[in-house]
């Protein structure tokens, strides 16, 4: 049970190249998420998908696609990367809530090292 | 808007002290709080979690409290180890799928 796994794990990027970020989570779960981490600050929720055939916005999508694959797997696309997209990325996956049964508990992968230059 | 931080960037505790951390909340009507452990080099790790029926919830060395009258969540970790050197991050949710992060804190334990 590998849990929540990402790749690549390191990655430079040209500014204007675009790339995917694939995330694959064998738990079985409904929910997963996609959040980016810039020195010093906590991360940020840029995309989820609350189930299988839905995405959602998070608090900062602009420049970036996804796609719900199936249920294991949810990717992040930069179209024309920036240098202001330079950041960790890290994947997550939980559990849908069930009625009567309220578990949010998030999982999270490793993470991609993304440079713009 | 509404956003969830931690009081102190960086905490320095001598080895087999109990630490506590620190975090203010300003959404009245989050429900979920969680703690998550991050290690250098790697994504953050679940630690405890609390909902906001409770007050105090205990794990295996740590404790999580919950004051929802002053939205101000702490963690305590009983008899620090090295291992327990990390980013401490706080995240609450209102119900729905989204967590908001704080800013972390910095934990060093000294020898």
């Amino acid at each position: 049970n590998a849990g929540v796994t990402q790749t690549p794990k390191f990655q430079v990027l040209k500014t204007g190249q675009s790339m995917t970020l694939q995330c694959a989570q064998d738990m079985n779960h409904n929910s997963m998420y996609w959040y980016r981490q810039d020195p010093g600050m906590g991360l940020r929720l840029i995309y989820y998908s609350a189930s299988e055939g839905t995405t959602d916005k998070g608090e900062v999508p602009n420049g970036y696609n996804v796609s719900r694959l199936n249920k294991r797997e949810f990717s992040l696309r930069l179209e024309s990367a920036a240098p202001s997209q330079t950041s960790v990325y890290f994947c997550a996956s939980s559990e849908i809530r069930l009625a009567g049964k309220v578990s949010d508990t998030q999982y999270f992968g490793p993470g991609t090292r993304l440079t713009v230059l | 808007g509404e956003s969830v931080g931690l009081h102190l960037p960086t905490l320095s505790v001598q080895e087999g002290d109990n630490s506590i951390i620190n975090c203010a909340y300003s959404n009245s009507a989050s429900d979920y709080f969680i703690w998550y452990k991050q290690e250098s080099g790697k994504g953050p790790q679940f630690i405890i979690d609390i909902r906001s029926n409770m007050d105090k919830r205990q794990g295996q060395r740590v404790t999580v409290l919950l004051n929802k009258t002053v939205k101000h969540l702490s963690l305590q970790i009983a008899a620090t180890q090295p291992g327990d050197s990390a980013v401490y991050f706080c995240a609450e949710t209102e119900n729905d799928y989204k967590l908001s992060f704080g800013a972390g804190t910095t934990v060093t334990v000294r020898a």
